[in-house]
């Protein structure tokens, strides 16, 4: 079946660049997206993108996409305390349900 | 415009008790889902409603778990007998077919312990 697989941590320093990396293996994946959640919250989407896109700008937040690897990224420019949270990576194809992978905790330091 | 909306968002009960979540979706939204987090599985999809005709029940545990949407507007999720290993988040999700990015929209999430 399908699988989506992410690093399960990652630290930062206040200010520095994040970068968050998900693989997937579904290649009928028509979107993929981000999602964050925060302590005792729910999934808040941060953004999404098509397949046949390699990249998308949303201020802060840059997604890139390789479908040859099936290789996604999400990158956080100057990153803050309040970014600190789990962020997931999830595809999605055609109209079925989302798969999400594990999850990435993303600490980020003063 | 309201987000999903679920219900009760926290609850405590013992173990062979019924409990019953409740989810209200984005107006206009066709596709309801029930996904369960746990720190062992992550999030999985317990069952999802299209036109609030059950489409994939495959996620749904045991025949301790079922669910309805009776109508375009609420979905239940219930839990008879709940068991301690029933404890988890369960979230309720809403897309539109056709919408922006096939988005699909999460509520806050019950959280749900059985003692």
């Amino acid at each position: 079946g399908e699988d989506v697989e992410q690093s399960l941590f990652l630290s930062v320093r206040e200010g520095d660049s994040s970068v968050i990396n998900c693989t997937y293996t579904d290649s009928s994946s028509t979107y993929l997206y981000w999602y964050k959640q925060e302590p005792g919250a729910g999934l808040q989407l941060l953004t999404y993108i098509f397949s046949n896109m390699d990249m998308k700008q949303d201020q802060r937040l840059t997604v890139l996409l390789n479908k040859k690897d099936k290789h996604l990224s999400l990158r956080i420019a100057d990153t803050q305390t309040g970014d600190s949270a789990i962020y997931f990576c999830a595809e999605r194809s055609g109209y079925s349900t989302l798969t999400f992978g594990k999850g990435t905790m993303l600490l980020v330091s003063p | 415009d309201a987000g999903v909306i679920q219900s009760p968002r926290h609850e405590v009960t013992e173990m062979g008790q019924e409990v019953t979540l409740r989810c209200k979706p984005i107006s206009g939204h066709d596709y309801l889902f029930w996904y369960r987090q746990t720190m062992m599985r992550g999030l999985e999809l317990l069952i999802y409603f299209n036109n609030n005709v059950p489409i994939d029940d495959s996620g749904m545990p045991e025949d301790r778990f079922s669910a309805k949407m009776p109508n375009a507007s609420f979905s239940t999720l219930k839990i008879q007998p709940s068991e301690p290993r029933d404890s988890a988040v369960y979230f309720c999700a809403s897309s539109f077919r056709g919408g922006s990015g096939n988005t699909i929209y999460f509520g806050e999430g019950s959280w749900l312990t059985v003692v």
